[in-house]
């Protein structure tokens, strides 16, 4: 079974609009890390946002906000007012932190095409 | 942040060659990176974790005597792509937690690798 999953191949925002990026993810782990990336066009990962199992707020980083609902284990990404530079890929990840040790490795989904149009 | 680095950027090689990868965490140790592949326009999967001092841990349908992994230093693990054939063309990426951050991996900048 998939660890990640993200429904949405491809997103269309308009500029200064929200969107949400939608993200499920399936464990048994009681301590888990859910983290959005950003890829744009050149490759590198960037890191956007991290939401830990046992944080009872949503994580907020400036435009992007985790929207986390444990007990549906969804984790969308919200971007308020959208920017052309916003254009990317996005990747939702997980890592388990029950089993072993706290530096484990990431799931991640296929990834949200996200286009902003002006 | 702290910084992970990748060299070469992009390699472009003949069929058969040998192709080394390296991944540097610049302003910290890492005991553990990761090594991941990216085909175009699909996700990061995970190809092995690179333990300093170890062998690394590869995931299934991962060729180890294909993919070889060394990580002498606690800054330094390395990727060798040996023989390398058109279908290893692709993205690799590394990554290394940074073990006083559990909120974040670093991700190195990936080296695109062409097999002709």
């Amino acid at each position: 079974a998939q660890k990640i999953t993200q429904t949405q191949p491809g997103m269309f925002v308009q500029e200064k609009e929200a969107v949400t990026l939608d993200c499920t993810y399936d464990t048994s782990d009681q301590s888990y890390g859910l983290f959005w990336y950003k890829q744009p066009s050149s490759g590198e990962m960037i890191f956007l946002i991290y939401q830990g199992s046992y944080d009872e707020q949503n994580a907020t980083e400036g435009r992007y906000s985790l929207n986390f609902q444990k007990a549906r284990k969804s984790a969308n990404l919200v971007i308020s007012a959208s920017q052309l530079g916003d254009s990317a890929m996005y990747f939702c990840a997980m890592r388990e932190i029950d089993r072993g040790s706290t530096l484990g490795r990431l799931y991640f989904g296929r990834g949200t095409q996200l286009t902003v149009w002006p | 942040g702290a910084v992970v680095s990748q060299h070469p950027s992009w390699v472009i090689c003949k069929s058969g060659t040998s192709v080394k990868i390296e991944c540097r965490s610049l302003d910290f140790q890492a005991t553990t990176m990761f090594w991941y592949r990216q085909f175009p326009k699909q996700s990061l999967m995970l190809m092995a974790t690179s333990n300093e001092g170890s062998k690394a841990t590869y995931e299934q349908g991962v060729e180890k005597d294909k993919f070889l992994i060394n990580h002498a230093s606690l800054t330094l693990s390395t990727l060798t792509v040996t023989s390398a054939h058109p279908e290893d063309s692709s993205f690799y990426i590394c990554s290394a937690p940074h073990q006083s951050s559990y909120n974040e991996q670093f991700f190195g900048p990936g080296t695109r690798l062409t097999v002709l």
